[in-house]
């Protein structure tokens, strides 16, 4: 299968502060990518995705950045807050379908 | 609220039991996924259904069968199932095929337990 990893498996947070989640990939026919959230007991919520045309696109509180020369996509929050305690997984699309990355935990803390 | 949605949200069974996993959207979405999640895992592609003809299959054991009776509409049928298969079982839909580089959205799942 394909070899879609998060650097780090748990992330804590202070409340207010800005969460950077990053993820690799290993294909580089990877053209299109997608961050989820996946709240306990519910399935994954789409957050933004990117194209690989894309070096950076923007949301609401949510930034992704694509470096598609290390093969690095990274999620920033800004001002976390408690509703985004979640695990979120990146997801990436070489062609035929998706490959869901292992997944960070992501803690706010009050 | 998602704008997929399963049923039943929980099943217990019997490993001799037949059931089966509903899931149903009405975002006018022409391909339909089912995925397995073990706790603490991501999901795993399990089926993908393209204009309601079966286009992927992962290589699944036959004692699931997916059935696609029409374009909203997306069925897991369960028959002989093992303790290993309990999981959370999450459907999906896309506006098209999946090389289209469009978002998938999911359902809540249906948690599943095999005594």
């Amino acid at each position: 299968g394909e070899s879609v990893g998060l650097h780090l498996p748990t992330l804590s947070v202070q409340e207010g502060d800005n969460s950077i989640i990053n993820c690799a990939y290993s294909n580089s026919a990877s053209d299109y990518f997608i961050w989820y959230k996946q709240e306990s007991g519910k399935g994954p919520q789409f957050i933004i995705d990117i194209r690989s045309n894309m070096d950076k696109r923007q949301g609401q509180r949510v930034t992704v950045l694509l470096n598609k020369t290390v093969k690095h996509l990274s999620l920033q929050i800004a001002a976390t807050q408690p509703g985004d305690s979640a695990v979120y997984f990146c997801a990436e699309n070489p062609g035929n379908q998706f490959y869901f990355g292992t997944g960070t935990s992501l803690t706010v803390i009050p | 609220d998602t704008e997929v949605t399963q049923t039943p949200k929980h099943l217990v069974m019997g490993m001799t039991n037949k059931k089966s996993l509903k899931c149903e959207q009405h975002m006018g979405h022409r391909a339909m996924y089912w995925y397995k999640q073990k706790a603490k895992k991501p999901p795993e592609l399990m089926f993908v259904y393209s204009y309601e003809k079966l286009s992927i299959n992962e290589s699944v054991p036959s004692r699931f069968s997916p059935e696609c009776p029409n374009s909203s509409l997306l069925n897991l049928h369960l028959h002989a199932l093992q303790p290993e298969d309990s999981a959370l079982y999450l459907c999906a839909s896309s506006q098209d095929r999946v090389g289209f580089n469009q978002p998938q959205h999911f359902g809540d799942g249906t948690r599943l337990s095999i005594l």
